[in-house]
Parts: C-alpha cells; sequence; structure tokens
C-alpha cells in the first residue's frame, strides 16, 4: 500500500526563520516523491521531485530511504512562501498527504 | 498552449442524481487524472486515463466512471450522487501514463455540493 504522512497541519514561522515541513511515506517498491503547493486563489502545482535534485524557490528535499522521509526545507522563509504544501508519492498511482499550511509572519 | 480547463467551476445536485464533471487537457498531454479532495484533505486518486483507456484506478466504487476522448479531454461521471461526495474534484493532464515520471498540471477544479 501507498501512503504519505504530513504529520502537522499548520506550520507558522517568522520571516527569515528555517523551514521544515515533514513528510514520511510508506511504499514497498522505489518510491518516486513529489512536493505540490497551493498559492490563495491558485491551483496546484509541482514544487520539486527527489529525482532532479533541484532547489526550486530555494526549497530543497532529500530522499532518506532509510528513515522514508522527504522532508521539505527553506533556510529563510519568505512571506510569499505562504501557502498549502503537499507531499505526494507515485508508485501504480500518484498518492498525496494531506497537506501542511505554512504561514509566513512578517 | 493552454492550461487544463475544467467545467463547471461550482456544482449543486440532489442525492441520488448524476453528475458529469469535464476537463480539457493541457495541449500535447495524453493522460487525464481525476481526484476527489474533501475539506482538510489532500487530493485522492480516482482514476488515470491514457491514450483513451482507463489505467490506474484508486478506491472509488464503480458509480465513479469516466471516459477520455480521441482529444485527450475527459469526464468523470458519478452515479447515485451521496452526501459524502460533495467535494472539490480535480483533473490533472500529463504526458505517458503512469510509467513516465512527468509533471502533472492540475485544472482549477469543481466544485461539486450535494444537498
Amino acid at each position: 500500500a501507498q501512503r504519505v504522512t504530513q504529520p502537522e497541519k499548520l506550520l507558522s514561522v517568522f520571516k527569515g526563520a528555517p523551514v521544515e515541513l515533514k513528510c514520511n511515506y510508506s511504499y514497498s517498491g522505489s518510491p518516486e516523491l513529489f512536493w505540490y503547493v497551493q498559492y490563495s486563489r491558485q491551483r496546484l502545482q509541482l514544487l520539486l521531485r527527489h529525482i532532479s535534485r533541484e532547489s526550486i524557490k530555494g526549497f530543497t528535499a532529500d530522499l532518506n530511504k532509510g528513515e522514508t522521509s522527504f522532508h521539505l526545507k527553506k533556510p529563510f522563509a519568505q512571506e510569499e512562501d505562504s501557502a498549502m504544501y503537499y507531499c505526494a508519492l507515485k508508485g501504480n498511482k500518484l498518492v498525496f498527504g494531506a497537506g501542511t499550511i505554512l504561514r509566513v509572519k512578517s | 498552449e493552454t492550461g487544463v480547463t475544467q467545467s463547471p467551476t461550482h456544482l449543486i445536485k440532489t442525492r441520488g442524481q448524476q453528475v458529469t464533471l469535464r476537463c480539457s487537457s493541457q495541449s500535447g498531454h495524453n493522460t487525464v487524472s481525476w481526484y476527489q479532495q474533501a475539506l482538510g484533505q489532500g487530493p485522492q486518486f480516482i482514476f488515470q486515463y491514457y491514450r483513451e483507456e482507463e489505467n490506474g484506478r484508486g478506491n472509488f466504487p464503480p458509480r465513479f466512471s469516466g471516459l477520455q476522448f480521441p482529444n485527450y479531454s475527459s469526464e468523470l461521471n458519478v452515479n447515485a450522487l451521496e452526501l459524502d461526495d460533495s467535494a472539490l474534484y480535480l483533473c490533472a493532464s500529463s504526458w505517458g501514463g503512469l510509467l513516465v515520471d512527468t509533471e502533472a498540471f492540475f485544472g482549477q477544479g469543481t466544485r461539486l455540493t450535494v444537498v
């Protein structure tokens, strides 16, 4: 079975503080992990995927197979990062976590 | 290049009725996936169509069905609507089906309310 867990419904940080959005997964095969983001009044869009190992808008995420985690990190949060973030796992289907709201306060 | 569009944006139906939701995929894409997003939850995979055939399905009953047309647009049909079917329905288009790692582009969603 495929499962994605995002333990925090809401993460509130101050501008300039580090951010870590947690994601744990369960999958017996070789996982493909993604982070999707939804800004206010916009559609869901891909932020980054683990196989590309790129940094998008200052965000990075490393796949840790030992801990079955794919946490999203950014060293210095900006107000425009405020959004809903979904971790997703692609096995034989794309499975999303429940999402974490990130609020960056000024 | 046009993006993914869904229609209608909002819909109210009565329990027991049937509903059809529509999705136009992005130009060049041959795969469409449908998701149900209940309030406060992440999108849940309903099914996917690749080149006009269903090639993946989530844990949804058979009263959820779909079609993909030769132009790769798609419909989601739900029969015998239940109150719990009230949700945001998202469509996403991509290229190559489930076995290919390509980005999925989402529509803005259809908000279905069952009363």
